[in-house]
This record gives C-alpha cells, sequence and structure tokens, in this order.
C-alpha cells in the first residue's frame, strides 16, 4: 500500500543535541512538506520541498534544517538552536503539479526534549 | 495572508445528535478547502475536500461541508453523531500550489 512512513513514532533526546526524524513515501508525490503541531494551536510549516534538491523555509523554519536527496525521502534535523522543540511532528507529502490536490500524512513522530 | 478560523476549540454532542464544526476563512480568491480528522497519535486522514463545481461537498464517514463564498464559511456537518466521530478536526485552505494553511482545530466529544 502506499503511504507515508514516519520513524521513530516516539523519540526521546537530552536538550542540547540535534536530533533527526525521518519521512519516507511510497506515493511517487513531487512536493513533501513538515509540520509541528502543539495543541490549541493547528499544524505550523516548518519547511517544504517542491523538488529533489530545492526546499523552502515555512512559517517556524528557526532551529530546524531539511534535506531533499532523494524524491522518496524528507528527513527533519531538529537542532539544539530550537528553543521549544518538544512538539508532534507531521510529515505530510502531495502532488504539486495538480491544483487543491490534497496532503497525505504520515501518523507523525512524538518528540520529547528534557 | 490567508487565515483559518475555526469557532469552537471544543465541541460537545450527544451520541445521535446533529455534529456541527465551523470554520471561516479569509481568501481574496476563491480557494481550496479542506477537512481533516485526527485520531490520538496519529496523522491527520482527509475528510472532504472543495474545489470547484457544486458548494454541498459530501465526505466519508457520513460527513458534508457547503462552501459559501458569500459568508467565507466551509462549516462541517453530519446529521446524527456517532461515538467513533470522537476526534480533532481542522479546516484548512490553499491558495498558491499546495501549501495549507490550518485552523487551530476542534475537539470533537460525544457522549453517550
Amino acid at each position: 500500500d502506499g503511504g507515508i512512513t514516519q520513524s521513530p513514532k516516539y523519540l526521546f533526546r537530552k536538550e542540547g543535541q540535534n536530533v533527526t526524524l525521518s519521512c519516507e513515501q511510497n506515493l511517487n508525490h513531487d512536493a513533501m512538506y513538515w509540520y509541528r503541531q502543539d495543541p490549541g494551536q493547528g499544524l505550523r510549516l516548518i519547511y517544504y520541498s517542491q523538488i529533489v534538491n530545492d526546499f523552502q523555509k515555512g512559517d517556524i523554519a528557526e532551529g530546524y534544517s531539511v534535506s531533499r536527496e532523494k524524491k522518496e525521502s524528507f528527513p527533519l534535523t531538529v537542532t539544539s538552536a530550537q528553543k521549544n522543540p518538544t512538539a508532534f511532528y507531521l510529515c505530510a507529502s502531495t502532488d504539486w503539479g495538480a491544483l487543491g490536490s490534497p496532503l497525505h500524512f504520515g501518523n507523525g513522530t512524538r518528540l520529547t526534549v528534557t | 495572508a490567508q487565515s483559518v478560523t475555526q469557532l469552537g476549540s471544543h465541541v460537545s454532542v450527544s451520541e445521535g445528535a446533529l455534529v456541527l464544526l465551523r470554520c471561516n476563512y479569509s481568501s481574496s480568491v476563491p480557494p481550496y478547502l479542506f477537512w481533516y480528522v485526527q485520531y490520538p497519535n496519529q496523522g491527520l486522514q482527509l475528510l472532504l475536500k472543495y474545489t470547484t463545481g457544486a458548494t454541498l461537498v459530501k465526505g466519508i464517514n457520513g460527513f458534508e461541508a457547503e462552501f459559501k463564498k458569500s459568508e467565507t464559511s466551509f462549516h462541517l456537518t453530519k446529521p446524527s453523531a456517532h461515538m467513533s466521530d470522537a476526534a480533532e478536526y481542522f479546516c484548512a485552505v490553499s491558495k498558491y500550489g499546495n501549501k495549507l494553511v490550518f485552523g487551530a482545530g476542534t475537539i470533537l466529544r460525544v457522549k453517550s
């Protein structure tokens, strides 16, 4: 079955450490996205990528970095510069060329930094 | 800039009662509109979407939504709530490409 796989589901890190969240899709979608979810704040866009080797900052990119070396993969690194990294992180993908195409989401990674 | 407002962070209904979740958007051009549902510790699942054409959109699990341009609204309804409908619901809008802007979400509680 086609879909988006995020791993791990739960991640625990000490403050000051960088951590990388994995996102892989087999939907053959061009565009991939990373959102952060906090209670009562909805989803906020961190980074997105429309094509391999290219990506753009979203609304809350500070303290995060991404890469897009393969169409299927869009890993997110939460750096030590991110002041409040504990959150639920969601990866999504869509067919960028089809206007109004919905996002397909993975099941998320819950990151806890202490 | 686009924005989405969901009225009511929490909505509580009795099983069998009407479900109404409100969503208003701001957009200078006709938008694409979506409703998603999220169960605890899971990703978002598409309920329905409005792109063009008929303004009453039917989705999965008996939900539907009506696009009203004059009111800039896209409210989600279901005639009869079921316990399994308890979840968080998000309204979203996109204009340029497929970059979605989400509302803050509404948590639906269904009482037996």
